[in-house]
């Protein structure tokens, strides 16, 4: 069974700093990676989804990275603003199973 | 991607009265649908995968009396939360997938409390 770990738990940055947010994944065997935001108490926003054959996606600030054969990947904000604050989930999808890391609670102050 | 809708979006019920949630695929053939579950701070765990026409398959340790998945069509699955108690409560996202089973669609979720 797919376990998704997500470092760190919780972050708190300036205004305008770049910033990174891991997730970690057990089983290699992935089709995609999907990293999505959850505001407070709302639904999920996809944010980028990666496929197993490529290494990275990029959207606006957004960037991901996939490392399958070390089940690693990572979201890189960067010039991160008040608006970015939010919950950003990891979520690696196999064989229509898709497993959630705990995720990162960002807060971006002014 | 697919457009998803759940009903309600919000819904407060009573300590053991029965409460249906509904999930419609507004513009997808939905060949399997997924409903997850969320507690105050957690990430999201699957409940139950269930394919139109056929009978959920159920987590371990999601009791399948108590949460009745129906996948009647290929755009709607409803989630009925059987005597519920406050414990339920909870936030109920559900996802959907095609045919080619790589990607699924969420819907903006249903915040269930019971008192």
């Amino acid at each position: 069974k797919q376990e998704v770990t997500q470092i760190p738990a919780a972050l708190s940055v300036p205004e305008g700093e770049n910033l990174v947010l891991n997730c970690s994944f057990t089983d290699s065997a992935i089709y995609n990676l999907q990293w999505f935001r959850q505001d407070p108490g709302k639904g999920l926003t996809s944010l980028l989804l990666i496929q197993s054959s490529q290494r990275e996606q990029t959207s606006g600030r957004l960037n991901a990275s996939l490392d399958k054969s070390s089940g690693r990947s990572t979201l890189y904000i960067a010039a991160s603003q008040p608006g970015d604050s939010a919950t950003y989930l990891c979520a690696p999808y196999n064989n229509n199973d898709m497993r959630f890391g705990a995720g990162t609670r960002l807060t971006v102050k002014p | 991607g697919a457009v998803v809708s759940q009903h309600p979006s919000r819904v407060i019920c009573k300590s053991g009265t029965s409460v249906k949630i509904e999930c419609r695929s507004l513009d997808f053939q939905a060949t399997t649908m997924f409903w997850y579950r969320q507690f105050p701070k957690k990430s999201l765990m699957l409940m139950a995968t269930s394919n139109e026409g056929s009978k959920a398959t159920y987590e371990q340790g999601v009791e399948k009396d108590k949460f009745l998945i129906n996948h009647a069509s290929l755009t709607l699955s409803t989630l009925t939360v059987t005597s519920a108690h406050p414990e339920d409560s909870s936030f109920y996202i559900c996802s959907v997938s095609g045919r080619a089973y790589n990607e699924q669609f969420f819907g903006p979720g249903t915040r269930l409390t019971v008192l």
